[in-house]
């Protein structure tokens, strides 16, 4: 069975600084992968997502993350975090083979950012 | 471009009471379509997945069933709800036409059970 998991459960950092936040999951194959954000009291929003090719890639809002499958780890990463970059964000994991997109997610990371 | 929408945004019912939440997606045709609640810390559970219209299938046993009576409408439902029910419901759209994974979330509908 899949599973993905977040490690930290809650993150904080101060504006300007980097981060990192981690993903791993258990899957034989190369899933697809994908994070998710999400503001209090809103719906899930689309940073980033792999499918395949170039394990490095670029999302919205300046965020990026790194696919490695010797490690079995997608972390999410932002060069200079802001202060509107203050949510929840849930990795999620994908199996090929169907069209219906069955995707298993983290338990998710809450971002805090300090001033 | 399409779109996704879900009402109410907020519901407060008491126990035993029915329940109904509705999403519609704009923009697209034959969506795979995909309800899931949200729990405080517990991350998203997939409740219920529409392929087609009729065609549903439920992820987990309880207290809630689903219909899509038409092609971009799907429906959560409930006859008695318990206090177990209490959460954020998320509605999700996604195209089996380009693999199915990337899955679209409308803004959801906060449920408190009193």
């Amino acid at each position: 069975a899949q599973s993905v998991t977040q490690p930290d459960i809650h993150i904080t950092v101060s504006e300007g600084a980097s981060l990192e936040l981690r993903c791993n999951y258990s899957y034989g194959a190369t899933p697809y992968l994908f994070w998710y954000v999400q503001s209090p009291g809103q719906g899930l929003q689309l940073l980033l997502k792999y499918f395949s090719g170039d394990t490095l890639v670029q999302g919205i809002k300046g965020f990026e993350a790194e696919f490695k499958r010797s490690q079995s780890s997608f972390n999410l990463r932002k060069p200079s975090v802001h202060w509107s970059d203050a949510a929840e964000y849930f990795c999620a994991v994908g199996r090929g083979g169907s069209t219906l997109g069955r995707l298993y997610f983290g338990r998710g990371t809450q971002l805090t950012v300090w001033p | 471009s399409q779109t996704i929408h879900q009402w109410p945004a907020t519901l407060v019912q008491p126990v035993g009471s029915p329940l109904s939440l509705e999403c519609t997606v704009e923009g697209t045709s034959n969506p795979n379509l995909y309800w899931y609640r949200q729990a405080a810390g517990r991350g998203l559970q997939l409740l219920f997945y529409s392929v087609g219209i009729g065609q549903i299938s439920s992820e987990v046993p309880q207290n809630l069933s689903a219909s899509r009576p038409q092609d971009r409408q799907f429906i959560l439902s409930s006859k008695k709800l318990l206090l177990s029910d209490s959460g954020f419901y998320l509605c999700a759209w996604s195209s089996p036409r380009s693999g199915g994974y990337e899955q679209y979330f409308g803004p959801g509908t906060r449920l408190t059970v009193t």
